[in-house]
């Protein structure tokens, strides 16, 4: 079964206030992503687990934080949205060091009013 | 430096006919290919890779790519489009050294009846 499963599917947040974005696997991968999908454009890697270490992108590293408390969950936390976060957040996972497939949720809508 | 070009932002079919969405990728070690599919409200869907072997890859839905070490090309071909291939094709390039998948800016394809 390689399912990954995002919740909420949509969420609406208001200028300033916290987001919080949840994805599980139960396909014990050892690597967990976040990406952040605007249209017309590439998926944007924002940060990611390996294993219990996490790795953030370089020109995001401010704006968003995660956490991973178990091998099959991790979340996304944005701590003060702006409207510029207005996005589909997708959450992956994959095993192995290496370049291998990444396995994707169904993806979070978020709308920043 | 890593990178995908897809130059076709958004590529028209018919129903019926064959179908190429172009992709070339710059990297500096073996690189893995793939091929991934996001349809409406919905999240990247793993079409096919390439690892190694034959160039020729199969994928779902009767989807093919072809590895031009040469060309640095992993085109995506399908011999008889159907209306439901409507959606967003994304090429990504990855290796065995990183956990990071780049991807191209996608290519719509819209077939039409």
């Amino acid at each position: 079964d390689t399912t990954v499963k995002q919740n909420p599917r949509y969420k609406l947040a208001r200028v300033g206030k916290p987001v919080n974005l949840i994805c599980s696997q139960t396909m014990n991968h050892d690597t967990m992503y976040w990406y952040q999908k605007k249209p017309n454009q590439a998926p944007k890697l924002l940060l990611f687990y390996y294993d219990k270490i996490l790795n953030r992108e370089a020109d995001t590293f401010e704006k968003f934080q995660s956490s991973r408390p178990n091998n099959s969950f991790c979340s996304l936390y944005i701590g003060s949205a702006g409207l510029e976060y207005s996005a589909m957040y997708l959450c992956a996972s994959s095993s192995g060091t290496g370049g291998y497939e990444q396995y994707f949720g169904p993806g979070t809508r978020l709308t920043v009013l | 430096a890593q990178s995908v070009t897809q130059p076709d932002a958004r590529v028209t079919v018919s129903e019926g006919a064959s179908l190429q969405l172009r992709c070339k990728y710059s990297y500096s070690g073996t690189p893995y290919l793939f091929w991934y599919v996001q349809y409406p409200r919905q999240g990247l869907q793993l079409l096919l890779k390439y690892y190694s072997g034959d160039p020729v890859v199969q994928g779902v839905n009767g989807f093919e790519a072809e590895f031009i070490k040469s060309n640095s090309s992993f085109h995506l071909r399908k011999a008889s489009v159907h209306w439901s291939d409507s959606a967003v094709y994304f090429c990504a390039v990855s290796g065995n050294s990183n956990n990071r998948i780049f991807f191209g800016d996608g290519t719509q394809l819209v077939v039409k009846p």
